[in-house]
């Protein structure tokens, strides 16, 4: 069972565009939620994360969305290029064990 | 920044026979390192945690006897798939936590084993 549910699966945005991916789960006691970009043949790089004490953090293009209360967290990716064209995944964690989403492939066209 | 390198990056073996999976972190001291699999087009899957030193723990599920794991020393994972078969075909990545409290998980870049 996935303890974190991902959507949309897939997304095309336009060079410019905002990419908006969302994460839920269920378990009260992640304390930590990462996410991470991916490309083909290649582990995950960390892309930004969030403790559940705080409701945003933005680094650079990057902007984590924490709704705890709802138990909900999304990136948004700004200004996209087509050099964000990947899979990302969010996650979660409790003492370093990640739970998975399932992955959103971002297609940025130029 | 902290490094975890895994080797080999891709392997091709034959049905029945093993192979060991090397994952090390080069610029810091790892206590605990996790190895996850992971299928095309699919998340990645917690196999199990490896603790330098003592027995690794593994997810339900996976099977100890076949997914072997050794933590030698605290830069030093293994991974060994023992008699292995075409479903053990996959991506393993391994990654190891940073030498601080508070420091994220680094991943390794994967390992793509075929088995024929």
């Amino acid at each position: 069972q996935q303890q974190v549910k991902q959507s949309p699966q897939s997304l095309i945005v336009q060079k410019g565009g905002i990419s908006i991916i969302n994460c839920a789960y269920e378990n009260t006691a992640f304390d930590y939620f990462p996410w991470y970009q991916q490309f083909p043949g290649k582990g995950p790089a960390l892309l930004i994360a969030i403790r559940p004490d705080v409701s945003e953090k933005k680094e650079g293009r990057f902007t984590i969305s924490f709704n705890k209360s709802a138990k909900q967290f999304s990136l948004h990716i700004m200004d996209s290029q087509p050099g964000d064209s990947a899979t990302y995944f969010c996650a979660a964690s409790n003492d370093y064990k990640l739970s998975f989403g399932a992955g959103t492939t971002v297609t940025v066209r130029a | 920044g902290a490094v975890v390198s895994q080797h080999p990056s891709w392997v091709i073996c034959k049905s029945g026979t093993s192979v060991k999976i090397e994952c090390r972190s080069l610029d810091f001291q790892a206590t605990t390192m996790f190895w996850y699999r992971q299928f095309p087009k699919q998340s990645l899957m917690l196999m199990a945690t490896s603790n330098e030193g003592s027995k690794a723990t593994y997810e339900q599920g996976v099977e100890k006897d076949k997914f072997l794991i050794n933590h030698a020393s605290l830069t030093l994972s293994t991974l060994t798939v023992t008699s292995a078969h075409p479903e053990d075909s996959s991506f393993y990545i391994c990654s190891a936590r940073g030498p601080t409290g508070n420091s994220p998980l680094h991943f390794g870049n994967g390992t793509r084993l075929t088995v024929t």
